[in-house]
């Protein structure tokens, strides 16, 4: 079974320009998750979608990202114009059912390394 | 208070020792709880979850769980350099909001 697919591996961009990232989650999966981790920190969740709903986006800063999910399937997250702050590791990741359920599992993508310089 | 912390690091043990690491969350409505290792430069892979309280063993893992102390905690035994690695704490609080990470506990091993 395939996994989690995301591209770029890595991307570096110069502040105020645009960046967009791309996931493939693990076929069959309903849910796919949008995360940034900062060095040093956790992953913090941008975005939740369940098939091409949204189910959570409290935190996503909707004035320079968004995000969509066309057909339930694969996902683009984009920044618009990025901020230094932004320089991050972008992960994506899946699950089967809708992430609610007591045993739902996700999995990670190898994420997207962004710099902004 | 932050919903999901970690014991602060880094966690530095010997070869062989046993590693402990530690979490505490805040919604007591959480129902799953994981543990994922992360090394340096690759994404989290899961390594245990655990739902009920007691104790869930897997190979040199065992992830112990109490409700009542909202804590969760993660046993290394016979720890090995390959070890060596961020341990991130994930609740399901199983609202808008379903997993939820904790900082992460840095693990080195030492040979």
């Amino acid at each position: 079974e395939a996994g989690v697919a995301q591209s770029p591996r890595y991307k570096i961009i110069e502040k105020r320009q645009s960046v967009a990232f791309w996931c493939n989650p693990i076929s069959g999966h309903a849910t796919l998750y949008w995360y940034q981790q900062i060095l040093g920190q956790g992953p913090k969740l941008l975005i939740q979608f369940q098939n091409n709903g949204v189910v959570d986006d409290s935190q996503l800063p909707k004035d320079r990202f968004s995000a969509e999910r066309l057909k339930g399937v694969d996902s683009t997250l984009k920044i618009q114009p990025a901020k230094l702050e932004d320089s991050a590791v972008y992960l994506c990741a899946s699950s089967l059912g809708s992430g609610r359920a007591r045993g739902e599992t996700q999995y990670f993508g190898p994420g997207t390394r962004l710099l902004v310089l | 208070q932050k919903e999901v912390e970690q014991n602060s690091g880094p966690l530095s043990v010997p070869e062989g020792a046993i590693a402990s690491l530690n979490c505490t969350y805040s919604d007591r409505g959480s129902q799953s709880f994981f543990w994922y290792r992360q090394y340096s430069g690759k994404s989290p892979e899961l390594i245990m979850s655990i739902y009920s309280n007691g104790d869930k063993e897997d190979g040199r893992f065992t992830a112990q769980l109490n409700k009542a102390s909202q804590y969760v905690s993660l046993l290394i035994r016979d720890s090995q350099p390959s070890d060596s690695a961020t341990y991130l704490c994930a609740v399901n609080m199983g609202r808008g909001q379903n997993f939820v990470f904790g900082p992460g506990t840095r693990l080195s091993v030492l040979p």
